[in-house]
């Protein structure tokens, strides 16, 4: 069975403390791994896609990883408007539509 | 503005009152999808729309029905709701072809059911 574990469930960061928050994934075979932010009463946002092992994205002050095993939001020097709900999904080769969210990460940046 | 809308915001209902929570949207999308949210638990899938009239089930599909008659329209029916299906509810949508298929979320709707 499709499972997506994320650590630590919360974080709490002063500004400028950079630090990374970890998505491990066991699947049968990735098509896709995705990483959202979500902030309080809101609907998810898209921020990342990773297909491969290997693979990085960047965004401002965020940068994410793949491994074959486990996926990294790295967060560079970050600022109070960081503070979010971090989600981690995967999407496996033999089910397409089917979407598997991990728990989350509750990110707080102070000033 | 491309967007996914839902409807209602927000409802309290009782135990066994048909309801349903409609989901549009306006980017031309092949995909839809319904999830919903509970505290320690993330999302989880309810059911999903690979194109009009092709729907199938996720992880949670138990008490709920869907349709996609349109393209652009994903309706969430609850024939007779329970208690346990309080929750915050989201829907998404997302082109199906193409590496680039991010699911792009609706504002929510927060249900209690009494």
């Amino acid at each position: 069975e499709d499972q997506v574990t994320q650590s630590p469930e919360a974080l709490r960061l002063q500004e400028g403390e950079s630090s990374s928050l970890n998505c491990s994934y066991t699947v049968s075979g990735l098509r896709g791994l995705f990483w959202y932010r979500q902030d309080p009463g809101k609907g998810p946002e898209f921020l990342f896609t990773l297909y491969s092992a290997g693979e990085e994205k960047e965004k401002e002050r965020l940068k994410a990883t793949l491994t074959k095993k486990e996926s990294f939001l790295h967060i560079t020097a970050p600022k109070p408007e960081d503070s979010a709900t971090y989600l981690c999904a995967v999407r496996a080769t033999d089910s397409w539509g089917k979407l598997q969210f991990g728990a989350g990460t509750q990110v707080v940046v102070t000033p | 503005e491309a967007q996914v809308t839902q409807n209602p915001r927000y409802l309290i209902t009782v135990t066994g009152k048909k309801l349903t929570v409609t989901c549009s949207q306006n980017m031309n999308h092949e995909y839809m999808s319904w999830y919903r949210q509970d505290p320690g638990l993330g999302l989880r899938q309810i059911y999903y729309s690979m194109n009009v009239e092709v729907t199938d089930k996720g992880d949670v599909p138990e008490g709920y029905k869907v349709s996609r008659k349109e393209k652009r329209n994903f309706p969430l029916i609850l024939e007779s709701p329970s208690p346990n299906q309080t929750s915050l509810y989201f829907c998404a949508s997302s082109f199906r072809d193409g590496p680039w298929n991010e699911q792009f979320f609706g504002p929510g709707t927060r249900l209690t059911v009494l």
